[in-house]
């Protein structure tokens, strides 16, 4: 299993530009997240899906779109992005009922300048 | 909503000595309370959870503690080793699938 993954690792935009971070995963897992980590503010979740076609806003949803069209799949999307979006994006997942926690993807380094 | 507050924000210790990082949170709701460590670069791991109605949990060197009167929780870590050293974070739960509310961290170091 190679567990959750997340597509790109690095990321440079400028200004204005949009792109999608997408997160895969292979455990069947019915919950997934989008957090941000930003130095000295730890992890903070953006939105969340739990099932397929479903998603929630997280506490910083603002400037971000979610879609969850496949259960394995939780897209991110930025439609306009803004320097204050600079920072590392990690994907997470766990199973309903289950008592696993959250795996977490490797994340990805978002610069926009 | 939740808010979880950890301390402290860096911690030192000496190689075998014991190292212990507190959180508090407000929501009185929450019953899932996990503990991660991220390496430099590198994703967070889950090391250990408690839920609410368990007051002590231990796994080898690692145990957390859990005060649901003072809204208090703790992780400790015993016989500190070099590769301890790590960012350790809380967070907080109203249930293991539900949205996690995480502390800003503790930045541990291990010293040989």
């Amino acid at each position: 299993n190679a567990g959750v993954t997340q597509t790109p690792k690095f990321r440079v935009l400028k200004t204005g530009q949009s792109m999608t971070l997408l997160c895969a995963q292979d455990m069947n897992h019915e919950y997934m997240y989008w957090y941000r980590q930003d130095p000295g503010m730890g992890l903070r979740l953006i939105h969340y899906s739990v099932g397929e076609g479903t998603t929630a806003k997280g506490e910083v949803p603002d400037g971000y779109n979610v879609s969850r069209l496949k259960k394995q799949n939780f897209l991110l999307g930025l439609e306009s992005a803004a320097p204050s979006q600079t920072s590392v994006y990690f994907c997470a997942s766990t199973e309903a009922g289950g008592s696993s926690g959250q795996f977490f993807g490797p994340g990805t380094r978002l610069t926009v300048l | 909503g939740e808010n979880v507050e950890q301390h402290p924000s860096t911690l030192s210790v000496q190689e075998g000595d014991s190292a212990v990082i507190k959180c508090t949170y407000s929501d009185s709701a929450s019953n899932y309370f996990p503990w991660y460590k991220q390496e430099l670069g590198k994703r967070p791991q889950l090391i250990i959870d408690i839920r609410s109605n368990v007051g002590e949990k231990k796994d080898q060197r690692i145990a957390v503690t859990l005060n649901k009167t003072a809204k208090h929780f703790s992780l400790h870590i015993t016989e500190t080793q070099p590769e301890d050293s790590a960012v350790y974070f809380c967070a907080a739960s109203k249930g293991n699938t539900d949205k996690l509310i995480f502390g800003t961290g503790t930045r541990l170091q291990v010293f040989p």
